[in-house]
């Protein structure tokens, strides 16, 4: 069974613009979830999303936002991107909406903002 | 974001050494999650504890979740190289299902 998967896996922006991540899950899986990881900060929750409707939201800027489609892919967009935003980004998925413990992550969407 | 106190931050060992790191909070959990991170991968699960007072083992890997449901530690025993990378605590809130994750404790193995 293919593992989840993030693209792109590298990006570069400047600031102010916008940028898209995607991330198929593992085929099955109805819930994705989304992380910030920095050096030395561990991940931050960013939200999560089951059957195309957000569940869980954590505590960032509305300029973070993501979607689910019908099919589980998920979407998360970031817009006016501050240097601040340069992060290592992670989606994980699992089969339902409760059972944290069964989900898997991706390999990850390095952003870097200049 | 609210998070762990993971301890320590990093770790440098000989190989065949025991390895012992810990995680506290000043909230109840119901789950505790330890994971590994290798470079340029996603974490993976390492060990779930779902009990006060529960110890378990994933062959050299041993995790025990506290008996105040507050803090959680695991001991890696004669490491080997494939041990090096960044293990990270998450602790599951009694109150909702979101994850809170330590800062992570990495492991480097002296040669």
């Amino acid at each position: 069974k293919a593992g989840v998967t993030q693209t792109p896996r590298y990006l570069i922006k400047t600031r102010g613009q916008q940028v898209t991540l995607s991330c198929s899950p593992i085929s099955g899986h109805r819930s994705v979830s989304w992380y910030q990881q920095t050096p030395g900060q561990g991940l931050q929750f960013l939200f999560e999303y089951f059957s195309e409707t957000q569940r869980n939201k954590g505590n960032f800027p509305g300029r973070f936002s993501g979607r689910q489609f019908s099919n589980s892919r998920s979407e998360m967009n970031v817009s006016t991107l501050e240097l601040g935003d340069s992060a290592l980004y992670l989606c994980a998925s699992r089969p339902g909406s409760i059972g944290v413990d069964t989900q898997y992550f991706g390999p990850g969407t390095r952003l870097t903002v200049l | 974001g609210q998070q762990l106190n993971q301890s320590p931050q990093s770790m440098f060992i000989q190989e065949g050494e025991d390895v012992s790191m810990n995680c506290t909070s000043s909230s109840i959990f119901n789950t505790w999650l330890w994971y590994k991170q290798d470079p340029g991968e996603g974490p993976v699960l390492l060990i779930a504890l779902y009990k006060a007072g529960e110890l378990t083992s994933n062959g050299r890997l041993t995790a025990q979740f506290g008996i105040t449901r507050k803090d959680s530690f695991l001991n890696i025993s004669a490491s080997i190289p494939s041990d090096v990378g960044i293990y990270f605590c998450a602790g599951q809130l009694d109150s909702n299902y979101q994850l809170i994750w330590g800062a992570g404790t990495k492991l480097i193995i002296k040669p």
